[in-house]
């Protein structure tokens, strides 16, 4: 399994522009989380899926989030309109079903800057 | 805020073991300890998990201490690619997928 796989790895962007963020999860998981990751606050669960359908999103930092699983093999992460304070990396991480062996495989990440 | 203490870095030689050291004197007996290290621009990768006996598997050892209070993960023969950020996490198996990352272990492997 290629692992779960992010695009794009780089993004640079100027302030109040739309940006999607793209993850494909490893085949035959049914969690998917995205996570973000600043030096200032460490790594912070944004939201996650379970079965495509969205569990907890207490973590999106506001409304300029967005994000959908529109089937169990694709997920985005949307932030529109962007600012700079948005700047960081962005994971996307998966697993599969609940119980003793719960693993999260996480993707590479995109790192956002935002001008 | 993260349930776990770990010293912000460490050093070791290569090719001996490395010892990182976790502290989680609140755990609750249905928790979980996880260990997930992640080096430089890369993910964060699962490493080892245990309840309270101790455990190994081809990247590393976990050894839990009898009162649960903190714990301990080896690496038998660091190399320099165990350079990383180790984290230790507590987590209940039966609660909503929360794993709170605290800022970790940085260790640095020297030749």
């Amino acid at each position: 399994d290629a692992g779960v796989i992010q695009s794009p790895r780089h993004e640079v962007t100027e302030m109040g522009q739309e940006v999607t963020l793209r993850c494909k999860p490893i085949s035959g998981h049914d969690y998917l989380f995205w996570y973000r990751q600043t030096m200032m606050r460490g790594l912070e669960l944004l939201i996650y899926f379970n079965n495509n359908v969205p569990i907890d999103d207490s973590g999106m930092p506001e409304d300029r989030f967005s994000a959908k699983m529109p089937n169990a093999s694709f997920s985005t992460l949307k932030i529109q309109p962007s600012e700079p304070r948005d700047s960081a990396v962005y994971f996307c991480a998966s697993r599969r079903g609940q119980g003793r062996d719960e693993k999260l495989f996480f993707g590479s990440g995109t790192q956002l800057s935002v001008l | 805020d993260a349930k776990t203490t770990q010293p912000p870095s460490m050093d070791c030689a290569e090719g001996r073991a490395a010892n990182l050291p976790c502290n989680h004197s609140t755990i609750s007996g249905n928790e979980y300890v996880y260990w997930y290290r992640q080096i430089h621009s890369q993910g964060p990768q699962y490493i080892i998990h245990g309840l309270k006996n101790n455990e190994t598997n081809e990247m590393a050892s976990l050894i839990i201490t009898e009162d649960r209070k903190s714990s301990t993960l080896i690496l038998p023969h660091a190399t320099l690619r165990d350079t990383a950020v180790y984290y230790c996490i507590v987590r209940a198996m039966d609660s909503n997928y929360q794993l709170i990352w605290g800022a970790g272990t940085k260790l640095i492997i020297k030749p």
